[in-house]
């Protein structure tokens, strides 16, 4: 079973803060991705990468940055935290885009609340 | 501009009827579509997908409909049981020549079936 873990479950941080989350995912997959999920507004692509140190720009990548230095591991970080930032903020892992069609694997998410 | 739209943000279905869940699409160049199931506070997981060259594919209580004139896919969950409940997300993919690994997500559509 692909498992795809995040470092928090729920977190709190203050406006200006900056702030880290972590994805694992065990399967070895090139391909990873940051979502947020808001209601009314389904899932948005923040961040995705396709191989170690590389990156590209998802829908809404303003405020964000993103660093995947090792193939399992893709981190998000909010340089400054503001409050319309909170969120559930959910990633996913897939087998490279150009294999056979393979579904996103998602991780439980991190509830972000910025105060 | 929302390439993936769910009308319907909310639907109640009785225990044992059929539910149907809808999702519209303006891209053409789609070619495999995907639906999500998502529980609070957990990931979306994978449901049934579809390729563009069929037209319905089956996986037990879970059927999807693809209709490509009419840019419109629907998933039928029959019978609907009340562990059913949770938040459907449609998706698309572009295909592989797109050079893009992203997946459209729609808004959401969640799922009520009453006992």
């Amino acid at each position: 079973d692909v498992k795809v873990t995040q470092s928090s479950r729920y977190l709190v941080k203050r406006t200006g803060e900056k702030v880290f989350l972590e994805c694992v995912q065990d399967m070895d997959h090139e391909n990873m991705f940051w979502y947020r999920q808001d209601p009314g507004l389904g899932l948005r692509l923040i961040y995705f990468s396709y191989d170690v140190k590389m990156k590209e720009k998802g829908d809404i990548p303003e405020g964000y940055s993103v660093s995947r230095e090792k193939k399992e591991r893709f981190s998000l970080i909010l340089e400054s935290a503001s409050t319309n930032q909170t969120s559930m903020y959910l990633c996913a892992s897939s087998l490279p885009g150009d294999s056979s069609y393979n579904e996103q694997f998602f991780g439980p998410g991190t509830r972000l609340t910025v105060l | 501009d929302q390439q993936v739209k769910q009308n319907s943000p909310s639907l109640s279905v009785q225990e044992g009827r059929i539910s149907i869940l809808n999702c519209d699409y303006t891209n053409s160049m789609f070619d495999y579509f995907l639906w999500y199931k998502k529980y609070p506070a957990e990931g979306p997981t994978f449901l049934i997908s579809i390729s563009s060259i069929k037209d319905k594919n089956e996986d037990g209580r879970f059927t999807v409909f693809l209709n490509k004139s009419a840019k419109h896919l629907s998933l039928h969950i029959v019978p609907s049981q009340p562990g059913d409940s949770a938040v459907y997300f449609c998706a698309a993919k572009p295909p592989p020549t797109s050079g893009t690994y992203k997946y459209i997500f729609g808004t959401g559509t969640r799922l009520k079936v009453l006992a």
